[in-house]
């Protein structure tokens, strides 16, 4: 089956410091990857997406993730975090096959960004 | 604004109870599903509703109904719960399925349920 494996759980980090969550999937076949981001108090939104062409993808407030096939990895990154981004992030992927109608979520991984 | 509406924000209901969740976006797009968030665990998928018709049910338990009557409008109708399934239930939509890749789910704040 497939799955969605972020195996930090909860990082803290301070202003200024680079961020990296990591994220890696089961799945042999072509998948789309997808970071979520839940800020405190709001709805979940995409941060960014990766369907094909460069696997490095660059998002929304800095933030980028690569894309590294051999590895089943996704790895979000960000060189300088802000308070700001104290969120929960989700590793999402999806089998790139006619009919897939599922989205899996990884558990996610809550930021604490200290001022 | 997020475009997806989720009512109530909390809910907490007896086992004895039946209550409904609702959900309405004002996207225009075609698909919809629930989902649940516990603590600890993947956002699970419920249900997906493409056009109005339902297309995926994984394995949920009876006491969960689910309800499309437009596009725009998606129940969760609730009877008989248990303590386990006090979570937080994801309301989301997006043009076409996600399977394609092409769209993105938008969500809704969730509606905080509370089973005693």
């Amino acid at each position: 089956a497939q799955s969605v494996s972020q195996h930090n759980h909860h990082v803290i980090l301070s202003e200024a410091a680079s961020l990296e969550l990591g994220c890696n999937y089961s799945y042999g076949g072509t998948v789309n990857l997808f970071w979520y981001v839940q800020y405190p108090g709001q709805h979940l939104q995409l941060l960014l997406k990766y369907f094909s062409g460069d696997p490095l993808v660059k998002g929304i407030k800095g933030f980028e993730a690569e894309f590294i096939k051999s590895k089943f990895s996704f790895n979000l990154r960000k060189p300088s975090v802000q308070w700001s981004d104290t969120a929960e992030y989700f590793c999402a992927v999806t089998p790139r096959r006619t009919g897939a109608n599922n989205l899996f979520f990884g558990t996610g991984t809550r930021l604490t960004v200290i001022p | 604004e997020t475009g997806v509406t989720q009512t109530p924000r909390h809910l907490v209901m007896g086992m004895t109870n039946k209550k409904s969740l609702k959900c309405e976006q004002h996207l225009g797009h075609n698909a919809m599903y629930w989902y649940k968030q516990s603590a600890k665990k993947p956002l699970e998928l419920m249900f997906v509703y493409n056009f109005k018709e339902q297309t995926e049910n994984n394995s949920v338990p009876s006491r969960f109904s689910p309800e499309c009557p437009n596009s725009s409008h998606l129940f969760l109708h609730l009877h008989t719960l248990q303590p386990e399934d006090s979570a937080l239930y994801l309301c989301a939509s997006s043009q076409e399925f996600t399977g394609t890749g092409n769209s993105p789910l938008h969500f809704g704040n969730g509606t905080r349920l509370t089973v005693t």
